[in-house]
């Protein structure tokens, strides 16, 4: 069974630090890495996807994978408090449905 | 712009109930899927649609159903609610496997 494994938190950081966000995921056959945020009560919003292995930069957004250690991290440089919100990995297979399975998410607090 | 929209944002429902909720996408994707959302579980996908007269199951589509006679709607119909069935319902389209999730607002639903 295909599993994606985030610690659910809540990430605690100090404003302007650095934020990162870890996610595994158990089928070696994974093929696309996406991270969606989620203020609260609001929908997922997707932010960074990535494929290949090593690092991807969107502004203060760094996704990075390794699909050796069948890991992928999200990096927020210079948190701010409007980056408090919970954070979705999510994870497809190639071949297949590209149906992706969703992290429970990581509870991020950026506070001031 | 294009949009994903979902109605009724809010809708409080009798057990044993049909219930139908609405999800309308102008992206002009052949992809859409509905999720509910419940604390503890994360996003679990319920049904989804590859395009017109296609429906799939998804790991929680006990007690749902689904049609798509065009492109831009798939409506999500508990045949009789079960107060199990409340949660956070999402829908989503997507151009494809790689491209990640547009997602809707949301449906929060309470069944008493």
């Amino acid at each position: 069974q295909k599993e994606v494994e985030q610690n659910s938190g809540p990430l605690s950081v100090p404003e302007g630090a650095i934020a990162s966000l870890n996610c595994t995921y158990s089928d070696r056959g994974s093929q696309s890495f996406f991270w969606y945020r989620q203020y609260s009560g609001k929908s997922p919003e997707l932010i960074m996807f990535i494929y290949s292995n090593g690092d991807k930069e969107d502004g203060r957004f760094t996704a990075q994978l390794n699909k050796a250690s069948q890991y992928v991290s999200l990096l927020i440089r210079d948190s701010q408090p409007s980056d408090s919100a919970t954070y979705l990995c999510a994870v497809t297979l190639s071949g297949g449905s590209y149906i992706p399975t969703f992290g429970r998410g990581t509870s991020l607090i950026v506070h001031p | 712009d294009a949009e994903i929209t979902q109605s009724p944002r809010h809708k409080i429902t009798e057990t044993g109930r049909q219930v139908t909720l609405a999800c309308h996408q102008t992206w002009n994707h052949n992809n859409m899927f509905w999720y509910r959302q419940d604390l503890g579980h994360g996003l679990r996908l319920i049904h989804y649609s590859y395009g017109v007269q296609d429906t799939n199951k998804g790991e929680v589509s006990d007690g749902y159903s689904v049609s798509r006679s065009n492109t831009e709607d798939l409506p999500l119909t508990l045949e009789s609610a079960a107060s199990s069935q409340t949660s956070v319902y999402f829908c989503a389209s997507s151009e494809g496997g790689s491209y990640g999730y547009t997602f809707g607002s949301g449906t929060r639903l309470t069944v008493v």
